[in-house]
């Protein structure tokens, strides 16, 4: 059984602070890795990928990904209330189905 | 900005009745995605459909399930019989290939009640 597994939250950070999410995934074969947000009673949305080991960074978002370790992350830097979300990992295996986390949900206080 | 596009927003319906949601993805994409979210729960891959047929499906999307991409535009979920348990949000996607990142555009979603 393939696996995205996420802790559920909450993660709090103030207003202006650097979020740390992280998630891990079961299927070594996995080649690429997604980081959506999901507001309350809304549809995810893209906030980057990655499919290659290291850093990659998009603004004040940066996605880390360590394949020995089936680790990604998801760094916000300057957090802000409207970063409030729930945040959901994703993984694809190269074929058509892509496996969700159940998400992280982050409150950031102003 | 290119969207995906559900209808309905919300469909409420009695146990055993059948629904079909729609969809219109990007129009530039090629492979055409259903998805579903109950309340407080993961995102859940059902079917994903390219060419004209189903290249992929889980274990979820049984014989009470069918996709049709019935003209140019449009792709359909239809629910056979629905049961309490299908209550859900339904997500249309699309993505433009597979190769590469495979990156999903969601549509709005379609609220399944079944009573």
């Amino acid at each position: 059984q393939k696996e995205v597994e996420q802790n559920s939250g909450p993660l709090s950070v103030p207003e202006g602070a650097i979020a740390s999410l992280n998630c891990t995934y079961s299927d070594r074969g996995s080649q690429s890795f997604f980081w959506y947000r999901q507001y309350s009673g809304k549809s995810p949305e893209l906030i980057m990928f990655i499919y290659s080991n290291g850093d990659k960074e998009d603004g004040r978002f940066t996605a880390q990904l360590n394949k020995a370790s089936q680790y990604v992350s998801l760094l916000i830097r300057d957090s802000q209330p409207s970063d409030s979300a729930t945040y959901l990992c994703a993984v694809n295996t190269g074929g058509f189905k892509t496996i969700f986390g159940a998400g992280t949900r982050l409150f950031v206080k102003a | 900005e290119p969207e995906v596009t559900q209808t309905p927003s919300h469909q409420v319906t009695q146990m055993g009745q059948e629904v079909i949601l729609r969809c219109v993805p990007i129009s530039n994409h090629l492979y055409f995605y259903w998805y579903r979210q109950i309340l407080g729960q993961k995102v859940e891959f059902l079917v994903s459909f390219y060419n004209n047929e189903i290249s992929e499906k889980s274990e979820i999307f049984d014989d009470q399930f069918s996709v049709e991409r019935p003209d140019g535009s449009n792709f359909t979920l239809k629910i056979r019989s629905t049961k309490l348990e299908d209550s859900a949000m339904y997500f249309c996607a699309s993505s433009e290939s597979t190769r590469g990142a495979n990156v999903l555009t969601f549509g709005a979603g379609s609220r399944l009640t079944v009573l």
